[in-house]
């Protein structure tokens, strides 16, 4: 079974500090995908990457950077330099090639920045 | 419009009341998702439909009824519902699932009295 644990479940930060979201998976397959979306109050999902388990290769896309292990079984998110625009619910998710449809997400973790 | 759009975005309703939710995606994919997101629970996927076809029912109770009539919509039926279906109903698409990337809609605010 497929499982995705983000173990923090508030962080709230100051703006401009930079914040590291942890995620740690469990599955058994060889190949599969990873993503991370971002959920502001307005409660849409909103897709902010998606990475294979061939491809180790750490990525940034303006102040997010995102960061695979498979040896430790994570993909952590780091977002530097925090605004207040960036409080949200992050959601970390799973999902094997072929076979089930089901894409399986943690639980979550809210984040808040302050001003 | 673009995206995926889901209305309405809120809806209160008795439990002896009939209403349904739409979706559309504006992305020409070819599958779409219906999920449940209640407060404290991780999101729940409810179906999945691929060209039209249903694909995956999981266990959902029968006073939820989806109905997929072209790749593009989705709706879903609703009726008897209990007040522990209240929660955020969220619409999905994918270009090719299983692995594809999941886009979401803003979702509907469902309150059941």
């Amino acid at each position: 079974a497929q499982k995705v644990t983000q173990a923090q479940t508030e962080i709230s930060v100051v703006e401009k500090e930079d914040v590291t979201l942890d995620c740690v998976y469990e599955t058994r397959d060889t190949t599969y995908y990873l993503f991370w979306y971002k959920q502001p109050p307005s409660g849409e999902l909103v897709f902010l990457i998606r990475r294979n388990s061939f491809d180790e290769q750490n990525e940034i896309s303006g102040r997010y950077s995102w960061n695979f292990q498979k040896s430790t079984s994570s993909f952590n998110f780091t977002i530097t330099a925090s605004q207040v625009v960036d409080s949200a619910v992050y959601f970390c998710a799973l999902i094997r090639q072929g076979g089930s449809e089901k894409l399986v997400f943690g639980k979550g973790t809210k984040l808040t920045v302050n001003p | 419009e673009t995206g995926v759009t889901q209305t309405p975005r809120h809806l209160v309703m008795g439990m002896t009341n009939k209403k349904s939710l739409k979706c559309e995606q504006h992305l020409g994919h070819n599958a779409m998702y219906w999920y449940k997101q209640s407060a404290k629970k991780p999101l729940e996927l409810m179906f999945v439909y691929n060209f039209k076809e249903q694909t995956e029912n999981n266990s959902v109770p029968s006073r939820f009824s989806p109905e997929c009539p072209n790749s593009s919509h989705l709706f879903l039926h609703l009726h008897t519902l209990q007040p522990e279906d209240s929660a955020l109903y969220l619409c999905a698409s994918s270009q090719d699932p299983p692995s594809d990337t999941q886009y979401f809609g803003p979702g509907t605010r469902l309150t059941v009295l």
